[in-house]
C-alpha cells in the first residue's frame, strides 16, 4: 500500500527551529518529485518546497527561503524538512505529498510557533 | 506567480442537485497542470481530477472536470451527503504551484 506518514511537529518558539520527516512505503521516494505542503488554519494549501526525482533540484516558497531546507535519504525511504527561525506565520499542518499534481498524501504534523 | 481564483466563494445546495465550481488563472496554463482536490473537516485534500479531465483512481463518475487556458470547472452531477466539503484547484507550471482560496460545498 503507498502511505506517506510525518512526524517531527510540536510547539516550537519563534526563532527555534524543528525537523520534520515523512517515511513512504509502498514505492521509493526517488523515483516521483515530492513535496512538503502547509495549510494554516482556514486557509488555502501552499507548496513550501519540492524536491525532483534525482535530487539536484530543489524549490523554496518565497517566505522560506533560506530558512528551509528540504532533504532525503533514499536507503530509509524517507523525506526531510529541516525548518529554522521559525516564525508565527510558520504555523501550521504540513503535509508530505508525492508528485506535482499531490496524489498521496499524508496525515500532516501540526507545526506550532508560539512564545 | 500564477493567481487562481476560485467562485463562487461558497455554494450551498441540497443532495441530488448539481454543482458547478470554477477556477479562473491570471494567465493561460496547461490543462496537463491543473488539478482539483476535495477537503473534509481534519482531513488532508484528496485527488479529484487531474490533468483537468482525468479522475482519479476510486472517484465516482459524478465528478467530472474542464476547461482550457484559463477557465476550468468542476461539476459534480448529483451531490450525495459526503460530497459537501471544501474544493481548491491547484497549477503547477515549472517551479511554480498555487493553489486558489477554495470554495466551500454546503447544504
Amino acid at each position: 500500500e503507498v502511505q506517506l506518514v510525518e512526524s517531527g511537529g510540536g510547539l516550537v518558539q519563534p526563532g527555534g527551529s524543528l525537523r520534520l520527516s515523512c517515511a513512504a512505503s509502498g514505492f521509493r521516494i526517488d523515483s516521483y518529485w515530492m513535496n512538503w505542503v502547509r495549510q494554516a488554519p482556514g486557509k488555502e494549501p501552499e507548496r513550501v518546497a519540492n524536491i525532483n526525482p534525482d535530487g539536484g533540484d530543489k524549490n523554496y516558497v518565497d517566505s522560506v527561503e533560506g530558512r528551509f531546507t528540504i532533504s532525503r535519504d533514499t536507503a530509509k525511504n524517507s523525506l526531510y524538512l529541516q525548518m529554522n527561525s521559525l516564525r508565527a506565520e510558520d504555523t501550521a499542518v504540513y503535509y508530505c505529498a508525492r508528485r506535482n499534481d499531490l496524489d498521496v498524501w499524508g496525515l500532516g504534523t501540526m507545526v506550532a510557533v508560539s512564545s | 506567480e500564477i493567481v487562481l481564483t476560485q467562485s463562487p466563494g461558497t455554494l450551498s445546495l441540497s443532495p441530488g442537485e448539481r454543482a458547478t465550481l470554477s477556477c479562473r488563472a491570471s494567465q493561460s496554463i496547461s490543462s496537463t497542470y491543473l488539478t482539483w482536490y476535495q477537503q473534509k473537516p481534519g482531513q488532508a485534500p484528496r485527488r479529484l481530477i487531474y490533468a483537468a479531465v482525468s479522475r482519479a483512481t476510486g472517484i465516482p463518475d459524478r465528478f467530472s472536470g474542464s476547461g482550457s487556458g484559463t477557465d476550468f470547472t468542476l461539476t459534480i452531477s448529483r451531490l450525495e451527503p459526503e460530497d459537501f466539503a471544501v474544493y481548491y484547484c491547484q497549477q503547477y507550471v515549472g517551479s511554480s504551484m498555487t493553489f486558489g482560496q477554495g470554495t466551500r460545498l454546503d447544504i
